[in-house]
């Protein structure tokens, strides 16, 4: 079956500018999940999504970021005024309840 | 807070020659142990999930093991194609899996 998708696969911007990005989880997985992952850095938690219960929004590292998913399906982790530290790799990721995530290929953020 | 440390941070290898990677944890009450495999450009692909002290998993040439304090990814006669980034991760009573930085693994055919 599809795999967790994401768009866009690289996106470039300028510094001070709102990017969105999207992911779309495997069919019926109930938990969402973004990373965040850094040259030479390991995954860095960013937020969860669980059914209807409000997400863990802990791992955000300051308020210029926000995510919110429509429907139990898609998700969008939108970053306001970008700044060149935004520049990472983002990771989606998906399960059924807590079990084994699976990521998506990633969308490479660079911010100039 | 729960920490995860890979070691070593690279290896490589000589095709057909087997080693292991190592994943040292912390955590407040393990509920699983996870290694993921990551290729350049790519999202990490799940391998394995261990849950209690003792518990082996095996796919291939890898085989995954746990203790109370780590956990060993066992590579035997690699091949070429088993050159990736090896991650580990340990989902405590929070919600997130906390990952290590990484083994990045060579093998030279």
């Amino acid at each position: 079956g599809a795999g967790v998708s994401q768009s866009p696969s690289n996106k470039v911007t300028e510094k001070g500018k709102d990017v969105e990005l999207r992911c779309d989880p495997i069919s019926g997985h109930t938990a969402l999940y973004w990373y965040r992952q850094s040259l030479g850095q390991g995954l860095e938690f960013l937020i969860y999504f669980q059914g209807n219960s409000a997400p863990d929004k802990s791992g955000l590292p300051s308020d210029r970021f926000s995510a919110e998913r429509t429907g139990g399906s898609v998700s969008t982790l939108t970053i306001q005024r970008t700044q060149q530290e935004d520049s990472a790799v983002y990771l989606c990721a998906s399960s059924f309840s807590r079990n084994e995530q699976f990521f998506g290929p990633g969308t490479r953020l660079t911010v100039l | 807070e729960d920490q995860v440390t890979q070691s070593p941070e690279a290896l490589r290898l000589q095709e057909g020659e087997s080693s292991s990677l190592n994943c040292s944890y912390t955590v407040s009450g393990l509920r699983g142990l996870f290694w993921y495999r990551q290729d350049p450009g790519k999202g990490p692909e799940f391998l394995f999930t261990l849950y209690s002290a003792g518990e082996e998993k095996e796919k291939e040439r890898l085989k995954a093991t746990l203790t109370k304090k780590e956990s060993f990814l066992h590579i035997t006669a690699p091949k070429p194609e088993d050159s990736a980034t090896y991650l580990c991760a340990v989902l405590g009573s929070g919600s997130r899996l906390t990952f290590g930085e990484g083994t990045q693994l060579t093998v030279n055919p």
